[in-house]
């Protein structure tokens, strides 16, 4: 696609119910970051994957967290018995391939609000 | 670790004028990239701007360019002219240059208020 996007747009949860977030990035990007960016502060790295391969994933906060990428395309994000403290938005960002300052492409995010 | 500080939570400038946004960064690297991304309320970050660290040569895009000071680690962000669609939160970022470091380092943002 053009862009990167993510779904959903909003999502609710009651806590300790889990959730899945969805990210489509730019298609032949072969890497694609996950943030989570609380209010009113900036994205903080959860994790990275290039390809199917997730390389990095020193980000993320507890074991409830989970990603995955399984055919080096599309991934989500998944979290296990949601805290409110996991309420933010997560934003989803990918990268052509080659090396140097290459642009991140960022999606529009997904907020999560845990109640 | 590389933290990166924004120390101005919020700014205010008149349209048409012009605004300098500060980035301070702590890194004992040689060789990063700096960038400012604009987030507007749909929430989509947006590149403005980078920078490559060995590059003495200030980057420049149309209305944006920055102040490099590398001895002093300070990035600074100068909009001119500035419009009423600039009105954005802006964040200061780094990545390492370092072979396998992949992830952005943010500053916590300004907030850019832009007055008619």
């Amino acid at each position: 696609g053009a862009g990167v996007s993510q779904s959903p747009r909003y999502k609710v949860a009651k806590r300790g119910q889990d959730v899945a977030l969805r990210c489509d990035p730019i298609s032949g990007h072969v890497s694609l970051f996950w943030y989570q960016q609380a209010l009113g502060q900036g994205p903080e790295f959860l994790t990275y994957f290039q390809n199917e391969a997730q390389l990095d994933k020193s980000g993320l906060p507890s074991d409830r967290f989970f990603a995955e990428r399984p055919e080096g395309s599309v991934s989500t994000l998944k979290i296990q018995r949601t805290q409110q403290e996991d309420s933010a938005v997560y934003l989803c960002a990918s990268r052509g391939p080659g090396k140097g300052a290459n642009v991140l492409t960022f999606g529009a995010g997904s907020r999560l609000t845990v109640l | 670790a590389q933290t990166v500080t924004q120390s101005q939570p919020e700014m205010s400038v008149q349209e048409a004028e012009t605004v300098t946004l500060s980035c301070t960064y702590d890194t004992s690297e040689s060789d990063y990239y700096l960038f400012w991304y604009k987030q507007p309320p749909s929430r989509q970050m947006i590149l403005v701007i980078r920078q490559e660290a060995y590059k003495q040569q200030n980057a420049t895009e149309n209305r944006f360019s920055v102040n490099f000071q590398k001895a002093a680690k300070s990035f600074s962000l100068k909009i001119s002219d500035s419009q009423l669609g600039d009105a954005a939160m802006y964040f200061c970022a780094y990545r390492s240059a370092r072979r396998g470091a992949q992830k952005l380092v943010f500053g916590q943002g300004t907030r850019l208020t832009i007055n008619p």
